[in-house]
C-alpha cells in the first residue's frame, strides 16, 4: 500500500477483555515496530520485527502483551485481559531495512501509521 | 527507557518567528532523527543527521549535532501556523537498530 495502515483507528473495550490491533506495513518493508504513546507522552517501544529473525520483545510491559507477524507482512498486537492503564495510542511503523552504514543509513527512517486509540473502560 | 530528552517541553511563538528545540541523549549514537506529530497520531520523519555530521539543512529546518555534548537542536525558521505540532528527537544507538524517542516538544505557532 501507499503507507502504513492500522486498524481499527479507535477501539473502546471493557476492562478484562482481549483486543487485537492490526498493522499493515508498507509493501517491501522488512522491519516493523510497535510503540505505545500515552496522553501527552513520548513513544514507548514495545516490539520489533526484522525479517525472519526472532522479534525483539524487550519493550513489552507484561505477559498480557504479545505480537506476531505473519508472512513477514501484517502484524497483530494482542492485549489480553485489558486494564485501564493500557489506554493509549498504539503506533506501528515500518522501515525498509535496519542498517547502520553507508547507503543503508536512510533505511533507519521509520514510516508511521495513524495509530489505534485504545480506551479501556 | 527513553534516551532523548527534549526541551522546552512546550513552546509558543508568533507566526514568522524562529523556533528552537533541543534534544539531549545519553549513549553513543549512529544517527539522530527528528519527527513531527500532528494531533497525537502518526509521526512524520523530518530529517536525519549522522554522528559524523555537525549541521544539516532541509528547507526551513536546520539541525545541529554536538556529539561531545550529546545534544542536538532543531531550528524552524519563519514559522507558520501549520508548524504547530509535537516534535520528537530519536536516536539510533551506535550498536543497535532501534530508534529511541524523547518525550517531545509541543510547538504552538500563533497567527
Amino acid at each position: 500500500g501507499a503507507g502504513v495502515s492500522q486498524s481499527p483507528s479507535n477501539k473502546v473495550t471493557e476492562k478484562g477483555k482481549d483486543v487485537e490491533l492490526r498493522c499493515d506495513p508498507i509493501s517491501g518493508h522488512t522491519a516493523l515496530y510497535w510503540y505505545r504513546q500515552s496522553l501527552g507522552q513520548g513513544l514507548e517501544f514495545l516490539i520489533y520485527f526484522q525479517g525472519n529473525s526472532a522479534p525483539d520483545k524487550s519493550g513489552l510491559p507484561s505477559d498480557r502483551f504479545s505480537a506476531e507477524r505473519t508472512g513477514g507482512s501484517v502484524s497483530t498486537l494482542t492485549i489480553q485481559r485489558t486494564q485501564q492503564e493500557d489506554s493509549a495510542v498504539y503506533l506501528c511503523a515500518s522501515s525498509l531495512r535496519s542498517g547502520q552504514t553507508g547507503s543503508t543509513l536512510a533505511k533507519n527512517i521509520q514510516y508511521f501509521g495513524a495509530g489505534t486509540r485504545l480506551s479501556v473502560l | 527507557s527513553q534516551q532523548g530528552e527534549e526541551d522546552p517541553q512546550a513552546l509558543s511563538i508568533q507566526e514568522g518567528e524562529n523556533a528552537t528545540m533541543n534534544c539531549s541523549y545519553k549513549t553513543s549514537i549512529n544517527n539522530l532523527q527528528w519527527y513531527r506529530q500532528n494531533s497525537g497520531r502518526g509521526l512524520v520523519h523530518l530529517i536525519l543527521i549522522r554522528s559524523n555530521e555537525r549541521e544539516k539543512h532541509s528547507g526551513r529546518l536546520r539541525v545541529t549535532l554536538d556529539t561531545s555534548k550529546k545534544s542536538s537542536s532543531l531550528l524552524i525558521t519563519a514559522s507558520r501556523a501549520a508548524d504547530t505540532a509535537s516534535y520528537f528527537c530519536a536516536t539510533v544507538p551506535e550498536y543497535g537498530n532501534k530508534l529511541v524517542f524523547g518525550a517531545g516538544t509541543i510547538l504552538r505557532v500563533k497567527s
